[in-house]
């Protein structure tokens, strides 16, 4: 069964772009989860999604939003790019909402 | 808000010494505990969650401790190796008011050969 994939794995911005990342969840896996993760703050979260419906959201400013697509693919945006945004953007999915999480490989967001 | 506390953020034993990382979160709603290790550039990897019913759960080598009371929860990993070397995540997860996922800062695991 193949894994997590997210796209792109890499990005370059500059300040006041926007991006969107894509999250490909494991087939039949329909809660999805994103992270930004920094040197310094570790893994923080963002929103996660469960058949469609954001089921929660972390302490980030409104530029960041979510969706997730009927087939449980998700994708995140964030607006008006800031240097603080440069960042690992990881995906997770799990079966269901208390099922062990998987990781993808992350894209490597970097702001100019 | 929630917050998951982790100590030390970094450890350096001997190989085949034990290692132990210590977390305490804030929400007293989490009822899931996982712990991650990450090797350098690579995605965290689940090694080994406990649920609050239970106190005590053990994988060969790593074994996880939960006390809701004190809202303490700790990873013990004995006969250290280097490739034990990585970042370790514990992380707290609760279900009020939708689903989330809290992770603390992470340890830095080094084992010296």
């Amino acid at each position: 069964k193949a894994g997590v994939t997210q796209t792109p794995r890499y990005l370059i911005k500059t300040r006041g772009q926007q991006v969107t990342l894509s999250c490909s969840p494991i087939s039949g896996h329909r809660s999805v989860s994103w992270y930004q993760q920094t040197p310094g703050q570790g893994l923080q979260f963002l929103f996660e999604y469960f058949s469609e419906t954001q089921r929660n959201k972390g302490n980030f400013p409104g530029r960041f939003s979510g969706r997730q697509f009927s087939n449980s693919r998700s994708e995140m945006n964030v607006s008006t790019l800031e240097l603080g945004d440069s960042a690992l953007y990881l995906c997770a999915s799990s079966l269901e909402l208390y099922n062990e999480q998987f990781f993808g490989p992350g894209t490597r967001l970097t702001v100019l | 808000g929630e917050n998951v506390e982790q100590h030390p953020s970094t450890l350096s034993v001997q190989e085949g010494d034990s290692a132990v990382i210590k977390c305490t979160y804030s929400d007293s709603a989490s009822n899931y505990f996982p712990w991650y290790k990450q090797e350098l550039g690579k995605r965290p990897q689940l090694i080994i969650d406990i649920r609050s019913n239970v106190g005590e759960k053990k994988d060969q080598r790593i074994a996880v401790t939960l006390n809701k009371t004190a809202k303490h929860f700790s990873l013990h990993i004995t006969e250290t190796q280097p490739e034990d070397s990585a970042v370790y995540f514990c992380a707290a997860r609760s279900d009020t008011g939708g689903f989330k996922t809290i992770f603390g800062a992470g340890t830095r695991l080094f084992v010296k050969a």
